[in-house]
Formats: structure tokens, sequence, C-alpha cells
């Protein structure tokens, strides 16, 4: 049974970088479209961007200038790297699998990051 | 951007009954629209996709309807387990999600 699960720090300064990793247990990265999601305090969802495990990537507009996602096979794991945070920031991530470039079939069970000082 | 707009934002149901939730699209996304389950704690569940498609081992009580820009997700005999907060989601262009709906015991 593949799961999902999120890891990295709970707490980031503004300004700073907030870095999550997404370990994929249970079955291969390979062959996948992988994304991050968000969903802060009293708000909706929000798709961040996607990697497939070749590399490719593709990110939310409104947020392209600060993501970056990587991969890496040999660990099973995809990571998430957004820079110079504020409050806004603040919320639970999510990673997930999708189901060709389509709907996301497989989630984790999100880790919260709160950005503050 | 492809705006999603899903009603209501909380709805107040009682088990057994028969809940609907409304999502409408900005524009037409042929058909790409999913349903998903969030609880606390616990990992999203995907219940609907291509609008209408049920997810395998999700009970049949769950079902989607709708086309072009008009979606609605309806439990039939709402169970315990299905108080939660709901999520529609297009992926026709990117993907971007509605807004929620919390359903909570009456």
């Amino acid at each position: 049974q593949v799961q999902l699960e999120e890891s990295g720090p709970g707490l980031v300064k503004p300004s700073e970088t907030l870095s999550l990793t997404c370990t994929v247990s249970g079955g291969s990265i390979s062959n996948y479209y992988w994304s991050w999601i968000r969903r802060a305090p009293g708000k909706g969802l929000e798709w961040i961007g996607y990697i497939f495990y070749s590399g490719a990537t593709r990110y939310n507009p409104s947020l392209m200038s600060r993501v970056a996602i990587s991969v890496d096979t040999s660990k099973n794991q995809f990571s998430l790297s957004l820079t110079s945070v504020s409050a806004a920031d603040t919320a639970v991530y999510y990673c997930a699998r999708h189901r060709s470039v389509r709907e996301m079939e497989l989630w984790g069970q999100g880790t919260l990051v709160t950005v503050s000082s | 951007d492809i705006q999603m707009t899903q009603s209501p934002s909380t709805l107040s149901a009682s088990v057994g009954d028969r809940v609907t939730i409304t999502c409408r699209a900005s524009q037409s996304i042929n058909n790409w629209l999913a349903w998903y389950q969030l609880k606390p704690g616990k990992a999203p569940k995907l219940l609907i996709f291509k609008a209408s498609d049920l997810e395998s081992g999700v009970p049949s009580r769950f079902t989607g309807s709708g086309s072009g820009t008009e979606f609605t997700l309806t439990i039939s005999g709402l169970q315990p387990e299905d108080f939660a907060t709901y999520y529609c989601q297009q992926y026709n262009t990117y993907w971007t999600f509605g807004q929620g709906t919390k359903v909570e015991v009456k």
C-alpha cells in the first residue's frame, strides 16, 4: 500500500526559506506526477506545483517566483522549497500523487508549517 | 485562472439525510472535476473524478453529477463518518479548488 509522508520544520522565520520533503513508501516514485498543495487557516486548498519523476516541473503562477520542487528518485522522495516566506505562507502542506496528470488520487496527512519570528 | 465557487460553505445535517453540495466553474472545464473529503489529521480522500466517476473503495452513497460549469456532489443517507469538509477541484487548466463545504452535525 503506497503511503506519502510530509516532513520538515514546523516553524520558519519570516523572510527565510520553507523546505519540506515528501517520502513515498510502499511503491515507486517513478512514472507518476507529484504535487504540493497547501491549506492556510480559514482558507481553501491551493495547488503549489508538481514534478514528474523525470524532473519536469510546473508551478502555480501566483507562487512561481518563490517555488522550486525537486525529486530524488534514489530516495523515493520529492521536496518543496518556498523562499521569502511571510505569515501568509502559514498553512498545512500536503503532498499528493496524480493519476496521469489529472486528479490527485493519493495524499499525505499533511504537515503544519507556521511562519513566525 | 479558472475560479471555482462552492456552496454552501457550511451545511448542518443529520445522519440519514440527503445532502447536496454545488460547485460552479468560471468557464467550461470539460468535466475535469474531482471531489475530495478532508478530515482533521487524516489524508484527504478522492471521492469522485471526471465529474461523476466513483473512486474505487468509495461508498456508492456518494454521487457526482453535472457538466460544463455546474457540478454537484450528493451524499444519499449521510453516515456518521461523512461529517467532514468537502472540496471540489477543477483540473482542466492547472488545478484550482472551491472554498470547501463543512458538513456538520445538526
